[in-house]
């Protein structure tokens, strides 16, 4: 079974600054996808980032990237120009790639503070 | 519009009582879920359906059990409620099928609370 792991429960960081949220898993399978959702406190789930592992190229969305390290199973996301309204838990998911209906695997969650 | 929704949003009731969440999507996604977020945050995937196959995480209890009156739907019914049912539970839709589109999209949530 696939695991994964997020060794922050909190992070602090001043607006504008940039700020990197680790995520690590585990997984014996070669293709799947690999997700950061947040969660702000009204608790909606927004995805905010997705990466499929076959492409060895880093996603990016606006302020946000990741950083994904295949080989060592890591999967990190940097925030860029923090803003009041990034506040908020962020999990990192993993999903399989094999057909079907695959659920996502969560980490715990690391809860993102945004000082003014 | 909204693309994933649940009713009702808040649910408190007693110990011993069945409970239904309702979910409906209009995304056109063949695959729907049923996740728990259990008070410390932590989200566990508790079933997968789409119109071939439902998919039960074994540690779910037996006294949940999801429904699906059509495509667009996925319902979870709960009998006897226990205290420790006390949850958010989400639901969520995703395509499935050759194409590479595999991100689920979450409803609001409902908070359910046993007393």
């Amino acid at each position: 079974a696939q695991t994964v792991t997020q060794s922050q429960p909190e992070m602090s960081v001043q607006e504008a600054e940039t700020v990197t949220l680790s995520c690590t898993y585990d997984t014996s399978e070669s293709d799947y996808y690999l997700f950061w959702y947040k969660q702000p406190p009204s608790r909606q789930m927004i995805l905010v980032i997705r990466q499929e592992a076959y492409k060895q190229q880093n996603a990016t969305e606006n302020r946000f990237s990741v950083n994904f390290q295949k080989a060592a199973k890591s999967f990190s996301l940097k925030i860029s120009d923090s803003q009041l309204g990034d506040a908020a838990m962020y999990f990192c998911a993993y999903r399989s790639e094999g057909g079907g209906a695959d659920g996502l695997t969560f980490g715990k969650g690391t809860h993102l503070i945004i000082q003014p | 519009d909204t693309a994933v929704s649940q009713t009702p949003k808040y649910l408190v009731t007693q110990m011993g009582n069945d409970k239904s969440i309702k979910c409906e999507q209009n995304l056109g996604h063949d695959t729907m879920y049923w996740y728990k977020q259990d008070s410390k945050k932590f989200l566990k995937i508790m079933f997968s359906y789409n119109n071939k196959e439902l998919i039960i995480n074994e540690t779910v209890p037996n006294r949940f059990s999801p429904k699906s009156p059509d495509k667009a739907h996925l319902n979870l019914h709960i009998n006897s409620l226990e205290l420790g049912d006390s949850a958010v539970y989400f639901c969520a839709s995703s395509p499935f099928g050759a194409l590479r589109q595999e991100t689920q999209y979450f409803g609001p949530g409902t908070r359910l609370l046993v007393l």
